[in-house]
């Protein structure tokens, strides 16, 4: 069956260190996303893709970095410049990149914990 | 600009008790308009969606209208049960947005 799959499911990195989650999808979407989610909150824009080799800043990439070097990935970076990155991390896939009333594909999410 | 507005949560019910979330957008254009829901420490899940004014969408005894008259699109269920407990997100998308507007999500607590 075609998904997006996130991992790790949880992660725990000491403060000050990089950390990359990985995002995988086999839907053949070209559009692909990530967003944070903290407790009781709604979902925040890091970065999306339209397509293989760009990417575009969302609402608060600030101390992210992603890349698009291939179709089915479109992995996520914390650096150590992300003043507060507890939280839940989602990535979801879109075949027209939402413009069309398709929605989005969402994986399961990873859960890191700086400590 | 785009945007969703959502009812504050949390929405508190008996099992068996009629739902209501509401959803009101502010887009240019006709947008399509979708519901996900989040069960705990899981992501998104497709709920239902609706590409034009007056379609109705449903799943799992969940329906929701879109109204282009009052620029709505709540969700509804009969009869609720506790594992209907999750936050369900109204969106929106259309030609030239690049990306879905969420709201800010709603939490349904169901108890027995």
């Amino acid at each position: 069956d075609g998904g997006i799959t996130q991992s790790p499911k949880y992660l725990f990195r000491k403060e000050g260190q990089n950390v990359t989650l990985s995002c995988e999808q086999n839907l053949n979407h070209d559009a692909m996303y990530w967003y944070r989610q903290d407790p009781g909150q709604g979902l925040r824009l890091i970065y999306y893709s339209q397509i293989v080799n760009d990417f575009q800043k969302g609402d608060i990439a600030e101390g992210y970095s992603v890349s698009r070097e291939k179709k089915e990935s479109f992995p996520l970076t914390v650096t150590s410049a992300q003043k507060n990155p507890t939280a839940f991390y989602l990535c979801a896939s879109s075949m027209d990149g939402g413009f069309d009333g398709y929605g989005y594909t969402f994986g399961s999410g990873t859960r890191l914990t700086v400590v | 600009g785009n945007s969703v507005t959502q009812m504050e949560g949390p929405v508190t019910l008996s099992e068996e008790a009629f739902l209501t979330i509401n959803c009101t957008y502010t887009a240019t254009g006709y947008p399509s308009l979708f519901w996900y829901v989040q069960y705990p420490g899981e992501g998104l899940q497709l709920l239902l969606k609706a590409t034009k004014a007056d379609d109705k969408g449903s799943n799992k005894g969940f329906e929701a209208t879109y109204r282009k008259e009052t620029t709505s699109f709540h969700l509804e269920k009969g009869s609720v049960q506790v594992s209907d407990s999750a936050v369900y997100f109204c969106a929106l998308s259309g030609w030239g947005f690049q990306k879905l507007v969420f709201g800010t999500g709603t939490r349904l607590l169901v108890s027995p």
